[in-house]
Formats: structure tokens, sequence, C-alpha cells
């Protein structure tokens, strides 16, 4: 089955600075790739999402980027703020099916 | 904005009790999940439902069980409670077709003593 890991576990920028957030897969049938935000005491919400038909895909501060070829797929945040910390989930899918999630990346935003 | 809900949001309660954590969605979503969120925040998939009727167990063994009457309601019970039951619960929903996200509640904090 497919195997996503996630680095790095922790991450800690000041304000401002940007933030990226690494996955790899070994499924290469994946073709769907979501990235996840949970804030402390909530459910994991959608902030971005990547299909394989693309390279690349923004939404205002947060990116996506993804390497089909190296089986790997990148969060981006950029300028960012106090309220961006939290834990930052990504997975791989195909076609939608059963989710893998990485194991996690736990952002602070220093102010 | 999903509209998928969980209840209760905090249960304690004592060892051997049956409890029955709920899940609805408004969304008219043919697939529902429940996850398994341990402290290092790692999620498990415990059980699934890609519509009425239709129960699957997911890769974390859990000595839970679900059902799914309806297509918008999917609880899950735990017939005897343990503390090694203790964890928070994820329910999540998800329309048949492809390539779409998983629209997560809130979540249920269970502590069992």
């Amino acid at each position: 089955g497919e195997n996503v890991e996630q680095h790095p576990s922790t991450l800690s920028v000041q304000e401002g600075d940007s933030a990226v957030i690494k996955c790899t897969y070994s499924d290469s049938a994946s073709n769907y790739f979501p990235w996840y935000k949970q804030e402390l005491g909530k459910g994991p919400q959608l902030i971005i999402d990547i299909r394989s038909n693309v390279g690349e895909k923004k939404d205002q501060r947060i990116a996506v980027t993804l390497n089909k070829t190296a089986k790997h797929f990148s969060l981006h945040i950029t300028e960012t703020q106090p309220e961006d910390s939290a834990v930052y989930f990504c997975a791989a899918s195909v076609w939608g099916n059963q989710f893998y999630f990485g194991t996690g990346t736990s952002l602070t935003v220093i102010p | 904005e999903a509209d998928i809900y969980q209840t209760p949001r905090y249960l304690v309660i004592g060892t051997g009790k049956k409890i029955t954590l709920e899940c609805s969605q408004t969304m008219g979503h043919d697939k529902m999940y429940w996850y398994q969120q341990d402290p290092g925040m790692e999620l498990h998939l415990i059980h699934y439902s890609y519509g009425v009727n239709s129960t699957e167990k997911g890769d974390l063994s859990s000595e839970s069980t679900v059902s799914r009457i309806r297509t918008e309601h999917f609880p899950l019970t735990l017939e005897s409670a343990r503390p090694s039951h203790t964890s928070q619960y994820l329910c999540a929903s998800q329309t048949l077709q492809g390539w779409e996200t998983q629209y997560f509640g809130p979540g249920t904090r269970l502590l069992v003593l």
C-alpha cells in the first residue's frame, strides 16, 4: 500500500518568514494530494490540494508543488503570521479513494 | 464550508460502559470515515463506508463497530470502553466523485477512566 512520509515533524519560523513542509509518497498511482491544517481542538481543514495533472498550485500565501517523477510534494507558506501556527498534514490518494496521511508537522510562527 | 457534525465533543466515561459517538453530515456525501488520532497527532483509519448498508474496517484494528442506515449518519459504538480507547475520534465525509477531498468534523475527545 501507499506510504507517505512528512518532514519536518516540528518547524518554528519568525513571523514574516517562509515555511516549507515536504512529503514523499511511494505509490506512483497516487494522483490527488490534499493539505490540511488542524488547529487546537478542531478537526483538519483543507487548505489547498493538487492533482497530478498540474505541477504547482497557488492560493494567496499558500502554494503546493508536485514532482511526480521524484514522488514528492511540498507546501509553501509565505509571509507567515501567528495564525498560521497549527499542525499541517499532507495526504496522498488514488482518485480520491482511501487517503494516506503523513504524520503531521507542528508549525509555530514566532511573533 | 463543510457541514459535518460530531457529538459529543468531549466525553469522560468509566471502564466497561457502552458509548456511541455520533457523526452527521448534511452534504449528501456517500463516503464517510472514522479516524482515530493519537497524541502524536497521527491519523489512523478505523472504519469507512461508501454508502448505506456498506461498512468496512480500516487499517487500524479497532474494537469499535459502525453502522450506516442513513446516508447522513455514521455512528461509532464501543460496546465496552477501556482506557486504551482514550483518544480523539474524527469523522469525515466525501463525495463519490473522484479527486475530491474529505471534509472533517470537529472531533470527539474521549477519556476512559
